[in-house]
């Protein structure tokens, strides 16, 4: 069980496109989900929090406008890179949270996505 | 500021032997002490985690060792496989696993 997807698992596009990546939680709800984003060869660094029904949480140096969140349910949340430029070029991963308090609290991290942009 | 690092960025070990990945952290203001396996091109796996009042726990063929007085951080596998290449990062977490921090990463390569 906490099975957590991301789609795509790989994208290409142009510079100045958005793209959109999903994460999923498959087999549990999640009240919280994690964007993350990981350059090569570098350690994971959180972009935002975002908690169902809710704004997401940004840190600090993330753009919210640049980053669009949106978890609009228990089982799902997706990033939009807008207007993308080669610099957001990067392995985004998103983890998500148990919501049901029987279960371990931990973070269950998705198999991440590769975004390359031209 | 809030760090979590590590000593060693690559770590080699024979097949067989026993593998330890050290980690200092700066900030003790943490739930937990985690460590996360990340295979090349996949997102972490949970491997074990500690929670910041103990000085041990144990695992299938990993211990994680806390030593609050220095602030150091290890995992030690038992019997390291090829199957363990992979690079490990020890993280911390705050409001129980609500905020994790990643340290640096160290790469460990199994010779067979």
């Amino acid at each position: 069980g906490a099975v957590v997807s991301q789609h795509p698992s790989r994208v290409i596009c142009k510079s100045g496109t958005s793209v959109k990546i999903e994460c999923r939680s498959l087999d549990f709800q999640a009240t919280t989900m994690f964007w993350y984003r990981q350059f090569p060869k570098k350690s994971l660094m959180l972009m935002a929090t975002s908690n169902e029904g809710s704004k997401a949480t940004y840190e600090q140096g993330v753009e919210k406008d640049k980053f669009l969140i949106n978890h609009a349910s228990l089982t799902l949340s997706t990033l939009t890179v807008t207007s993308a430029h080669p610099e957001d070029s990067s392995f985004y991963i998103c983890s998500a949270r148990d919501a049901q308090r029987d279960l371990r609290d931990t973070q269950y991290f998705g198999p991440g996505t590769r975004l390359t942009v031209l | 500021g809030e760090s979590v690092g590590l000593h060693l960025p690559t770590l080699s070990v024979q097949e067989g032997d026993n593998s330890i990945i050290n980690c200092a952290y700066s900030n003790s203001a943490s739930d937990y002490f985690i460590w996360y396996k990340q295979e090349s091109g996949k997102g972490p796996q949970f491997i074990i985690d500690i929670r910041s009042n103990m000085d041990k726990r144990q695992g299938q063929r990993v211990t994680v060792l806390l030593n609050k007085t220095v602030k150091h951080l290890s995992l030690q596998i038992a019997a390291t496989q090829p199957g363990d290449s992979a690079v490990y990062f020890c993280a911390r977490g705050s409001g129980g696993y609500q905020k994790v921090t990643f340290g640096i990463g160290t790469k460990l390569q199994v010779i067979p």
